[in-house]
């Protein structure tokens, strides 16, 4: 069974520039969770789109933006680059979304901002 | 907000020794779940808990959930060298607002030396 994929691995940006990380699920799975590592911050938990719907969102500007296409893949957009933004963009599917549904995750996007 | 803390923040031990890792919280969890995250690479689900008191056993490693589940822990017996990696625990909710949302403690990074 496929896992998580992200695409793409690596991106170099510079500020000002905007970004689409791409995510396909793992079959099946209609839920799909995006979240930011940073050594500092950890974990963050960006947003969660379920057929197609954003559901629920995390503490992040509107700068960040995501979608989700019929096919349950995803994609989170940033606008307007900040330096801040360099991270480790993971997503992560599961069934449903729900507490007691398992999240597995992709080996996500290194996001390096010049 | 909910909070998830980690400890220890760093382990380094030699091979054949026991280790434990906490994971505490002020708040209840309706769930929680442990990854390992290796460098360059997505957290890999060890285990998923949903019912206070629970006890998994995944080989060498047990876990725990606390009864009143604002609280787990990790147990590696006999620890190996290819345990070394970043271990994290991250918390579910039930309901409306937390649908595909996990809360990730700061992380333990074990280092297991031959």
């Amino acid at each position: 069974k496929a896992g998580v994929t992200q695409t793409p691995r690596y991106l170099i940006k510079t500020r000002g520039q905007q970004v689409t990380l791409s995510c396909s699920p793992i079959s099946g799975h209609r839920s799909v969770s995006w979240y930011q590592q940073t050594p500092g911050q950890g974990l963050q938990f960006l947003f969660e789109y379920f057929s197609e719907t954003q559901r629920n969102k995390g503490n992040f500007p509107g700068r960040f933006s995501g979608r989700q296409f019929s096919n349950s893949r995803s994609e989170m957009n940033v606008s307007t680059l900040e330096l801040g933004d360099s991270a480790l963009y993971l997503c992560a599917s599961s069934l449903d979304g729900q507490f007691n549904q398992p999240q597995h995750f992709g080996d996500g996007t290194r996001l390096s901002i010049l | 907000t909910q909070l998830l803390e980690q400890s220890p923040q760093f382990l380094s031990i030699q091979e054949g020794e026991n280790l434990t890792v906490y994971c505490n919280s002020s708040s209840v969890f309706s769930s929680l779940q442990w990854y390992r995250q290796e460098p360059g690479e997505g957290p890999v689900l060890l285990v998923t808990v949903v019912t206070g008191g629970e006890v998994k056993k995944l080989k060498r490693l047990t876990f725990q959930f606390g009864d009143a589940r604002k609280d787990s822990s990790l147990h590696i017996t006999a620890a190996q060298p290819g345990d070394t990696g970043l271990y994290l625990c991250a918390g579910g909710n039930a309901g409306g607002t937390s649908y595909g949302k996990l809360t990730f403690g700061q992380g333990t990074i074990l280092t297991v030396h031959p």
